[in-house]
């Protein structure tokens, strides 16, 4: 069971915004901790979408922005088009599992 | 452009022990960057396994420690995964990663491997 809250689902129209959450606790975001975004398209491997909280690596679009507060933080996804369809999870460092990377339930995105 | 490809038998009996090797290609593992060792069992999230450093030195997740074993091969440019006394729980896609340079996140990713656990 993952120390780290997503909702299972969210959904939204092209052209649309659509934000989804990750909740922790003290031991993980509270605590300081950089939270990192990835997207996992259908059959493929899980991408580097977010990192340090608010940075995108090279060749992501700047329709998706990061941000952190307190025990949570939130993935925003403007202007939703086909191709965002995908599952995305959050990660981060836990340190009362000693664990040094935790990863979020997951959250499907679905474009209607 | 850093390229891991997981490889490795999809199919391994209960109570064995599940191995996979991970090859680098683009990047050398002596050059620096941890690496790691990532699950998803089907339908369901993502879960760390393990990392290691081109020198050996390893870190294990916690609820994984007792069964895991990973080391490296630098002549080869490959690091290995090794699950003893699996079960069908065990059974995933598993993928290498590369840990990113600030050893935070996972920059690149293998297209992953499914093992099946399974008599």
């Amino acid at each position: 069971q993952s120390v780290l809250t997503q909702p299972p689902s969210v959904s939204g129209a092209p052209g649309q915004r659509v934000t989804i959450s990750c909740t922790g606790s003290s031991s993980n975001i509270g605590a300081g901790y950089d939270v990192h975004w990835y997207q996992q398209l259908p059959g493929t491997a899980p991408k580097l979408l977010i990192y340090g909280n608010t940075n995108r690596p090279s060749g992501v679009p700047d329709r998706f922005s990061g941000s952190k507060s307190g025990t949570s933080a939130s993935l925003a996804i403007s202007g939703l088009q086909a191709e965002d369809e995908a599952d995305y999870y959050c990660q981060s460092y836990d340190s009362s599992l000693s664990a040094y990377f935790v990863f979020g339930t997951g959250t499907k995105v679905t474009v209607l | 452009q850093v390229q891991l490809q997981e490889s490795g038998p999809g199919l391994v009996k209960p109570s064995e022990t599940l191995s996979l090797t991970c090859t680098v290609s683009g990047y050398s593992i002596s050059s620096g960057f941890y690496w790691g060792w990532i699950r998803q069992p089907p339908g369901k999230g993502l879960e760390w396994i393990g990392s290691i450093y081109h020198s050996g030195s390893t870190y294990y997740n916690p609820s994984l420690k007792s069964r895991v074993t990973i080391s490296v091969d630098t002549s080869q440019n490959q690091f290995s995964l090794k699950l003893s006394s699996v079960t069908a729980a065990d059974t995933a896609v598993y993928y290498c990663a590369r840990v990113s340079v600030t050893a935070t996140n996972f920059d690149y990713w293998g297209q992953g491997s499914l093992v099946t656990v399974s008599s």
